[in-house]
C-alpha cells in the first residue's frame, strides 16, 4: 500500500517567517509533486520533480520553492510566510512513464499564516 | 496550455437519482483524462481513468473527442457517493503531470 506521509497537518505561522513542508513517500517513485487546493480554485500545480535534484515550476510557482535532495523526500519551502499562502499543501507521488496518471497524495497540510 | 472545466459548484440529488458530474477539456493534442475522488476527511485519489474505460464504483465517464467533455456518470445516486469529485487531464506521455478543475461537491440526501 503506497504511503505518501506529511510530516505537518496543521500548521499556524506569522507573515514574514520561513516554513518548511516535509513530504516522504516509501514507494520508491520518481515523480513527486506539490500541490495547493483551494476551495473554489481546485488543486494547482506548485512544483514538480521526475528525480533527485530535478525540480521544475509548476503554474503557480511564485513565493514558495522546493527542494529534492532524496528520491523518498520532497520539501516545499516559503521563504517569507504572507497571508495568500494560507491553504491546504498536497504531496502527491507516482511513478514515471506514460499513460500512468494516478498520483498517490498525502492527507495535506493546512497552513494558516496570521 | 491545457485547461479542465468542471462548470458546476455543487450538485445535490437524492439517492437513487442518477448523477452527471460535468468536465470539459482544451488542449490541442490527445489527452489523457481522469477523475478524482475526495471523501469526507480522506485522501484524494483515483476514482478512474478514460484508458481503463472501466466502471468503478458504479461510475462510468466516456471521452467525447467531439465535444471535448469526459462526464462522470452513475445511473443511481448512494449516500456514500456524496464528496468532492475533480476532473484532471495529462497530455499523452507527460509523465502524471496533471492540471485538474475546479471540481464539484456532489451531496446525495437520504
Amino acid at each position: 500500500d503506497v504511503k505518501v506521509t506529511q510530516s505537518s497537518r496543521y500548521l499556524v505561522k506569522r507573515t514574514g517567517e520561513k516554513v518548511f513542508l516535509e513530504c516522504v513517500q516509501d514507494m520508491d517513485h520518481e515523480n513527486m509533486f506539490w500541490y495547493r487546493q483551494d476551495p473554489g480554485l481546485g488543486l494547482r500545480l506548485i512544483y514538480f520533480s521526475y528525480d533527485v535534484k530535478m525540480k521544475e515550476k509548476g503554474d503557480i510557482p511564485e513565493g514558495y520553492s522546493v527542494s529534492r535532495e532524496k528520491k523518498e523526500r520532497f520539501s516545499l519551502i516559503l521563504e517569507s510566510a504572507s497571508t495568500n499562502q494560507t491553504s491546504m499543501y498536497l504531496c502527491a507521488s507516482s511513478f514515471q512513464g506514460a499513460n500512468t496518471g494516478e498520483l498517490f497524495f498525502g492527507e495535506g497540510s493546512r497552513l494558516t499564516v496570521l | 496550455a491545457q485547461r479542465v472545466t468542471q462548470p458546476e459548484k455543487l450538485l445535490s440529488v437524492f439517492k437513487g437519482a442518477p448523477v452527471e458530474l460535468k468536465c470539459n477539456y482544451s488542449y490541442s493534442g490527445s489527452p489523457e483524462l481522469f477523475w478524482y475522488v475526495q471523501y469526507s476527511r480522506q485522501r484524494l485519489q483515483l476514482l478512474l481513468r478514460h484508458i481503463s474505460r472501466e466502471s468503478i464504483k458504479g461510475f462510468t465517464a466516456d471521452l467525447n473527442k467531439g465535444e471535448t467533455s469526459f462526464h462522470l456518470k452513475k445511473p443511481f445516486a448512494q449516500e456514500e457517493d456524496s464528496a468532492m469529485y475533480y476532473c484532471a487531464l495529462s497530455p499523452s506521455g507527460a509523465n502524471s503531470k496533471l492540471t485538474f478543475g475546479k471540481g464539484i461537491t456532489l451531496s446525495v440526501r437520504p
